[in-house]
């Protein structure tokens, strides 16, 4: 068990609504990373955070944002929801600093769809 | 940019059948490998990983070797069981890119008794 935790589990949102999505971290873990899963694929990179701060980010645009709070926990905010949304949002989490192999740990994940 | 190909799938095999998933990279510098599992319904699990070349990495009877001349990871396992049945991915990152994960496109097993 990772002790990553997300919630909602599913979530049904209308286009250019807004969403907020929020995972609990493993304790200790000072980085927090979320994914997006479409449906038979891989999940694609959206961005890190790493003591409250972005520290990377994937090929998704500004309206995909996140926060990450001091207790662990962290958010997934999309604007102006698209059709395209619609997947498994995952969230992971893992220490930084371990070498070589840094390694995540994933939640269950969000299934996000929109109509 | 750094990317992972596996073979697509999907895949099925009769229980105790031997498991080859084929995994290859695209990376520059050092990247470290690894295979994540996906059950129905969950999120993903890692299976094992790889830090540096001709390193093997193994759990539960799966095993696979990073292989730097030929830049691939294929994941392997003698024998199979029904509870494999599963959605396995191939993964790398590099730590300067700020742990970003890449991850292939997955592969479906089916192992039926």
């Amino acid at each position: 068990e990772t002790g990553v935790t997300q919630s909602p589990t599913h979530l049904i949102k209308t286009r250019g609504q807004q969403v907020t999505l929020r995972c609990s971290s493993q304790s200790g873990h000072n980085t927090v990373s979320w994914y997006q899963q479409a449906l038979g694929q891989g999940p694609q990179f959206i961005f890190q955070y790493y003591r409250e701060e972005e520290n990377g980010r994937g090929n998704f645009p500004p309206r995909f944002s996140g926060l990450q709070f001091p207790n662990y926990s962290s958010e997934l905010n999309v604007n102006a929801l698209e059709l395209d949304d619609s997947a498994l949002y995952l969230c992971a989490s893992g220490v930084s600093g371990t070498s070589p192999a840094y390694e995540q740990y994933f939640g269950p994940g969000t299934r996000l769809t929109v109509t | 940019g750094d990317s992972v190909t596996q073979m697509e799938g999907p895949v099925t095999l009769s229980e105790e059948a031997f498991l080859t998933i084929n995994c290859t990279y695209t990376a520059t510098g050092y990247p470290s490998l690894f295979w994540y599992v996906q059950y129905p319904g969950e999120g993903l699990q890692l299976l094992l990983k790889a830090t540096k070349a001709d390193d093997k990495g193994s759990n539960k009877g799966f095993e696979a070797t990073y292989r730097k001349e030929t830049t691939s990871f294929h994941l392997e396992k003698g024998s199979v069981q029904v509870s494999d049945s599963a959605v396995y991915f191939c993964a790398l990152t590099k730590r300067n890119t700020g742990n970003q994960f890449y991850f292939g496109t997955g592969t479906s097993l089916t192992v039926i008794p």
